[in-house]
């Protein structure tokens, strides 16, 4: 079974910082790996998606991630950060299978002071 | 476009008591459909899952059961709320293998 950790639990950074939020996946084959955000009280957006191709994909709001296979790696990364950004973000890996099934890390929650 | 709906956003109900969330899709037919909980610090947590109408997969044993009555409407549902049934509750679709998850805005329920 697949599995995702995000080592990272809580990040500060200054605004207009640049921003990596780390993520590390298991899984046998070639994953499906997700980057969502989540503002306090509302469902999770989708950023940014790798299926396959192009390891550096390019998101939402000016994210980007790349996929690291020799690393197991698939890291969030902004190069400068605004306060708006500040939020919660889920690392996901997906399989095949008829049907969508999407193991979510523990989410690392991102603070931006000014 | 397609669009997610899903209510109540906030919900407070005593323990024992039944429990009804609804989630609707629009502007596609086939979805894939998900429920999903979201405890404070543990992620999320896949409860059910629909292929189809009448199709349910449940990933985890609980207190808890779904429904889906129609193509674009998948329903959680318990007839006995626990403490533990407390979370924010998430329903999403996805049209195709591999696309990504749309996500509702989510249901807070709070067992007191």
């Amino acid at each position: 079974a697949q599995s995702v950790t995000q080592p990272d639990i809580h990040i500060t950074v200054s605004e207009g910082a640049s921003l990596e939020l780390r993520c590390n996946y298991s899984y046998g084959a070639t994953p499906y790996l997700f980057w969502y955000v989540q503002s306090p009280g509302q469902g999770l957006q989708l950023l940014l998606k790798y299926f396959s191709g192009d390891t550096l994909v390019q998101g939402i709001k000016g994210f980007e991630a790349e996929f690291k296979r020799s690393q197991s790696s698939f890291n969030l990364r902004k190069p400068s950060v605004h306060w708006s950004d500040a939020a919660e973000y889920f690392c996901a890996v997906g399989v095949s299978g008829g049907y969508q099934k999407v193991t979510f890390g523990t989410g690392t929650k991102l603070q931006v002071i000014p | 476009s397609q669009t997610i709906h899903q209510w109540p956003a906030t919900l407070v109900q005593p323990v024992g008591s039944p429990l009804s969330l609804e989630c609707t899709v629009e502007g596609t037919s086939n979805p894939n459909l998900y429920w999903y909980r979201q405890a404070a610090g543990r992620g999320l947590q896949l409860l059910f899952y629909s292929v189809g109408i009448g199709q349910i997969s449940s990933e985890v044993p609980q207190n808890l059961s779904a429904s889906r009555p129609q193509d674009r409407q998948f329903i959680l549902s318990s007839k006995k709320l626990l403490l533990s049934d407390s979370g924010f509750y998430l329903c999403a679709w996805t049209p195709l293998e591999g696309l990504g998850y749309t996500f509702g805005s989510g249901t807070r329920l709070t067992v007191v």
